[in-house]
């Protein structure tokens, strides 16, 4: 069985603070893909980053960052600088190659409020 | 533009009614499904299709029924059965099982 934890349900920092967003899955198999997706208001999810397991460089995109870390079993997300626009609803993920048909399972989301 | 569309983007139905959500993607992708999102909670598999004429059931696919008939179009039917229908629905292509899923704007269907 496979599994994603989001322990944080909610967070609110002020705007310009960076924050860190925890994911911790499970799963038994070897090979697997790491998701993360932003859920702003209007209720679209938005692809941020895929990671494969064999792919343990973490990874810059402008404002956002990501640590991936199979010893922990950890794939968490830091915004720096966040501003107004980062409010959303953040989805960790994880497909492995026995459910690969599509089956991400998904963690329950960590709401993110900045506050101006 | 490519995308996913699916419509009606609020669904009101009365109890015993079957209704259709309508997903449409342009991205000729082959893998389509339907998620389930209830607050509080992540995603939920409902149903989901890797090739033309075959689909699959999710973890929660009892009172739903789907069809793909063509590549672009994976409409989903909750049905009298389903018990608790209302939900926000998510529907979502990817080229391959391992690969990025994009998804719709998303239904929330009320019971009334």
């Amino acid at each position: 069985a496979q599994k994603v934890t989001q322990a944080q349900t909610e967070i609110s920092v002020v705007e310009k603070e960076d924050v860190t967003l925890d994911c911790v899955y499970e799963t038994r198999d070897t090979t697997y893909y790491l998701f993360w997706y932003k859920q702003p208001p209007s209720g679209e999810l938005v692809f941020l980053i895929r990671r494969n397991s064999f792919d343990e460089q973490n990874e810059i995109s402008g404002r956002y960052s990501w640590n991936f870390q199979k010893s922990t079993s950890s794939f968490n997300f830091t915004i720096t600088a966040s501003q107004v626009v980062d409010s959303a609803v953040y989805f960790c993920a994880l497909i492995t190659p026995i459910s690969r048909l599509g089956k991400l399972t998904f963690g329950t989301g960590t709401r993110l409020t900045i506050i101006p | 533009d490519g995308g996913i569309t699916q419509s009606p983007k609020y669904l009101f139905r009365k109890e015993g009614q079957n209704v259709t959500l309508s997903c449409e993607q342009n991205l000729n992708h082959d893998a389509m499904y339907w998620y389930r999102q209830d607050p509080g909670q992540g995603l939920r598999l409902i149903y989901y299709s890797q090739i033309v004429n075959d689909f699959q059931k999710g973890d929660i696919a009892e009172g739903y029924s789907v069809s793909r008939e063509k590549k672009e179009s994976f409409p989903l039917t909750v049905t009298s059965a389903q018990k608790n229908p209302t939900a926000f629905y998510l529907c979502a292509s990817s080229e391959t099982g391992e690969t990025e899923a994009f998804f719709g704007q998303g239904t929330r269907l009320t019971v009334v």
